[in-house]
């Protein structure tokens, strides 16, 4: 079963920082670009970062605070958050993708606030 | 950036009729866009890929229509799971990625 599972996730405080992990299951996950998703509370989708073989990007509303990276070794990828603001709270979700988001992790949840 | 507009924003639907619901971009995304259902307190799930192909598993009732600029989701008869909010998504110019902001369809 192809599946992803969050951690890392918590309370944390304005300017504090947060490592966010997602391991992988069921899949060649070397063969997959892999992305974060976050859902701030009562909103829409968000789309946060991206990292395949070759390639990062981030939004612009993350950049210079949050770092991406993958680890093929151990079937995982993980966010960096810095500089966190109250505006980062959300549910972050890592998401599979073939450009589209085709499987989703049950998601963690980051809330900032002091 | 492209914006992904979503309309309406709320549909109210009895079961067993027909759900229409719209995605506009504001500039072609030829048909590289994907649909998602979000159900209550549950994650979301790839229902439409490639403006048209249902993903794995998705009942037939689904289905997904357009290109360009303009885009449709119709849910042919509405069962009581469909009741969720529905996202688009364009992947054809990014980063970024690009989400709609979304349709809750509710019963009426």
């Amino acid at each position: 079963e192809v599946q992803l599972v969050e951690s890392g996730g918590g309370l944390v405080q304005p300017g504090g920082s947060l490592r966010l992990s997602c391991a992988a299951s069921g899949f060649t996950f070397r063969d997959y670009s892999m992305n974060w998703v976050r859902q701030a509370p009562g909103k829409g989708l968000e789309w946060v970062s991206y990292v395949s073989s070759s390639f990062i990007y981030y939004a612009d509303s993350v950049k210079g605070r949050f770092t991406i990276s993958r680890d093929n070794a151990k079937n995982s990828v993980h966010l960096q958050m810095n500089s966190l603001r109250a505006e980062d709270t959300a549910v972050y979700y890592c998401v599979r993708e073939l450009y589209y988001m085709d499987v989703w992790g049950t998601g963690t949840t980051v809330t900032v606030s002091s | 950036e492209i914006v992904m507009t979503q309309s309406p924003a709320t549909l109210s639907v009895s079961p067993g009729e027909r759900a229409t619901l719209s995605c506009r971009a504001s500039q072609s995304v030829s048909s590289n866009l994907a649909w998602y259902q979000q159900r209550p307190g549950q994650v979301p799930r790839l229902l439409i890929y490639g403006a048209s192909t249902r993903a794995t598993g998705i009942p037939a009732r689904f289905s997904g229509s357009g290109s360009g600029t303009e885009f449709t989701l119709t849910i042919s008869s509405l069962q009581s799971e469909d009741f969720a909010v529905y996202y688009c998504q364009q992947y054809y110019n990014w980063p970024p990625y690009t989400f709609g902001q979304g349709t809750k369809v509710e019963i009426e």
